[in-house]
């Protein structure tokens, strides 16, 4: 019965390093997103999953970063070649139903990204 | 595009005052709209939703409802405790496919016994 997972919790890169950031979404939910928090502010929309297939990846700031979702369970978010303005808090979210119906999203802890 | 405003804070109280944050937003379409709480040290949990206009979301004394003459969701409790102490955020939601979450800068409060 647990809720959304994420790890590292922290992760403190030097700039120019790749860091890859896990999510472990609530078992059997289909959909999963991953959005940025920069500090003080409201959480931003990266990309979005429904099972494996990545249906929206508008939010990516850059082609630095890439996310995949293999199996249609747990998903990974990569940032190559990490900047300054990388560092932020990356929450992941899943929901169990698909597009279309507005259901809750369930958020992770989030992983906290420090790039020095 | 989407976007939600709401009011700045930190808001300071004391225990049992009326809360009220203010939210506003813009949107295409009939957006559902939600507001999520963050506890120090816990991730966001969602407070409470509301998916069509004039309709009361409610949970944990905190009540919001959707106006959408003047595009609000506005956020009250009647008399807030040391527990209420959290970062509010206010969402929206988008009806049609991916229901990506567009939030605002979040409000925080800090209620003093």
């Amino acid at each position: 019965g647990a809720g959304v997972s994420q790890s590292p919790r922290y992760k403190v890169a030097k700039r120019g390093q790749d860091v890859a950031l896990r999510c472990d979404p609530i078992s059997g939910h289909v959909s999963l997103f991953w959005y940025q928090q920069a500090l003080g502010q409201g959480p931003e929309f990266l990309t979005y999953f429904q099972n494996e297939a990545q249906l929206d990846k508008s939010g990516l700031p850059s082609d630095r970063f890439f996310a995949e979702r293999p199996e249609g369970s747990v998903s990974t978010l990569k940032i190559q070649r990490t900047q300054q303005e990388d560092s932020a808090v990356y929450l992941c979210a899943s929901s169990s139903r698909g597009t279309g119906v507005v259901n809750e999203q369930f958020f992770g802890p989030g992983t906290r990204l420090t790039v020095l | 595009g989407d976007s939600v405003t709401q009011m700045e804070g930190p808001v300071t109280l004391s225990e049992e005052a009326f809360l009220t944050i203010n939210c506003t937003y813009t949107a295409t379409g009939y957006p559902s709209l939600f507001w999520y709480v963050q506890y120090p040290g816990e991730g966001l949990q969602l407070l409470l939703k509301a998916t069509k206009a004039d309709d009361k979301g409610s949970n944990k004394g905190f009540e919001a409802t959707y106006r959408k003459e003047t595009t609000s969701f506005h956020l009250e409790k009647g008399s807030v405790q040391v527990s209420d102490s959290a970062v509010y955020f206010c969402a929206l939601g988008p009806k049609a496919a991916g229901n990506k979450l567009t939030f605002g800068g979040g409000t925080r409060v800090l209620v003093k016994p």
